[in-house]
């Protein structure tokens, strides 16, 4: 079983809307939670990283979330951009691998004018 | 380099035929990772290296699977007698050292296809 779930899978918003994901995971001993955004064809680009003292993270429109004793991070997208369609990967790392990172499966954007 | 570089961007080859994928990473990191991505699939661990080391090869998922690090720097992926479940995207990351929180950065990966 995958330790890191992802949803909604795929969504689909109108440009200038908002929308948040969502991960939880099981990986323990937890290190830090990353978010990435990998357009089609690409590789993943860092959004933002966050610690186990971290409970917020933002990066221009992109803001992370972290609830370590829940074990769910969210990111919300502000105000999307057509360029905002892309896959966004939610990463967790235990405090022993930390190069062992866990992925998800991913949540598919697609922004709409 | 300003980014981690990858060769080739695709390859297509037939099955039975070896493979060798290079990664460059950032200049100065000295932790560098290889991961496999499956259609609809998400990332999957290979091998993660530190300086020419490889504490961790325990990801590649068979022996026909090797790489390799030499100088610090460029490392090399390579797949023997390449068989169809091999298809996928091989992407090569790199870090600062690969301390805990450090950003690791990606790159374009290597997309394989085994005809």
């Amino acid at each position: 079983k995958n330790q890191v779930e992802q949803s909604p899978q795929s969504l689909i918003i109108l440009e200038g809307k908002n929308c948040t994901l969502q991960c939880n995971y099981t990986v323990s001993p937890f290190s830090n939670l990353r978010w990435y955004k990998q357009d089609t064809g690409r590789g993943p680009v860092s959004l933002t990283i966050m610690t186990f003292s971290e409970n917020t993270k933002s990066n221009g429109r992109y803001t992370a979330t972290l609830d370590a004793d829940t074990k769910q991070s969210s990111l919300h997208i502000t105000a999307s951009q057509l360029s905002d369609s892309a896959s966004y990967i939610c990463v967790v790392s235990a405090s022993s691998v930390d190069y062992k990172l866990s992925f998800g499966a991913g949540t598919t954007v697609t922004v709409r004018a | 380099g300003a980014g981690v570089s990858q060769s080739p961007s695709n390859k297509v080859t037939e099955k039975g035929k070896d493979v060798e994928l290079r990664c460059d990473p950032i200049s100065g990191h000295t932790a560098l990772y290889w991961y496999r991505q499956s259609l609809g699939q998400g990332l999957e661990f290979l091998i993660y290296f530190q300086g020419n080391s490889a504490p961790d090869k325990s990801g590649l998922p068979s022996d026909r699977f090797s790489a390799e690090r030499t100088g610090g720097s460029v490392s090399t992926l390579t797949i023997q007698r390449t068989q169809q479940e091999d298809s996928a995207v091989y992407l090569c990351a790199s870090s600062f050292r690969g301390l805990s929180g450090n950003t690791i950065y990606f790159g374009e990966g290597s997309w394989l296809t085994v005809v």
